[in-house]
């Protein structure tokens, strides 16, 4: 159980075009789930927390225009990269937060790898 | 300010030796601290969280609130204990919201 899926695994897109990133939590539902973003080589970074049915926060520095959030249901986030740039380029990695027993447990996605040429 | 730091980018070891995966954080409050592992394209994965006090595959981990660190340790590293590990923290609260270290990637030689 508790398992969070995201689609696509990889894109290539041209630069000033949107790409939209799902995060779906499969077996269990998601009030809150998580958007972060992995350079190369480097950590985690939160991008925003989106709870379902309301705005999402997002972190110091994100520009919420550039990346659009949705949580439209409890069992699925989008991220949506709007005019993208070859800065953009990244790994893309979403989790969501569920109860394992009594505890809080974020579970995370395999990542997309997001490439604009 | 929440911070996370592990010190280390690379840790080699030969298969038998001792492990020890550094980290330390800054948070104000309570904080829970955690262990993930990522293999090789895999997803990350939770591999024991400080609350638990378990020992997951051999590793184990104090919270040593005085030192403000987390360190992973097991006694006989494993070929396949070969894996990127990050350290992370979430609030008191937990809401699943995590920060993370720079992580440290761990090869095991044989």
């Amino acid at each position: 159980g508790a398992v969070v899926s995201q689609h696509p695994s990889w894109v290539i897109c041209k630069s000033g075009t949107s790409v939209k990133i799902e995060c779906r939590s499969l077996d269990f539902q998601a009030t809150t789930m998580f958007w972060y973003r992995q350079f190369p080589k480097q950590s985690l970074m939160l991008m925003a927390t989106s709870n379902e049915g309301s705005k999402a926060t997002y972190e110091q520095g994100v520009e919420k225009d550039k990346f659009l959030i949705n949580h439209a249901s409890l069992t699925l986030s989008t991220l949506t990269v709007t005019s993208a740039h070859p800065e953009d380029s990244s790994f893309y990695i979403c989790s969501a937060s569920g109860a394992r027993g009594f505890r809080t447990e974020a579970f995370f996605g395999q990542g997309t790898r997001l490439t604009v040429v | 300010a929440q911070r996370v730091t592990q010190p280390e980018k690379l840790l080699s070891v030969f298969k038998g030796a001792p492990v020890e995966l550094k980290c330390n954080y800054s948070y104000s409050g309570s904080p829970e601290l955690f262990w993930y592992v990522q293999y090789s394209r895999q997803r990350l994965q939770l591999l024991l969280r400080h609350i638990s006090r378990e020992s997951i595959k051999g590793f184990t981990a104090d919270l040593n609130k005085g030192e403000t660190s987390f360190h992973l340790k097991k006694p006989f590293a494993q070929e396949e204990d070969s894996a990127m590990y990050y350290c992370a923290l979430s609030g008191s609260s937990n809401t699943g919201k995590l920060i993370f270290g720079q992580g440290t990637t761990l090869q095991v030689k044989p």
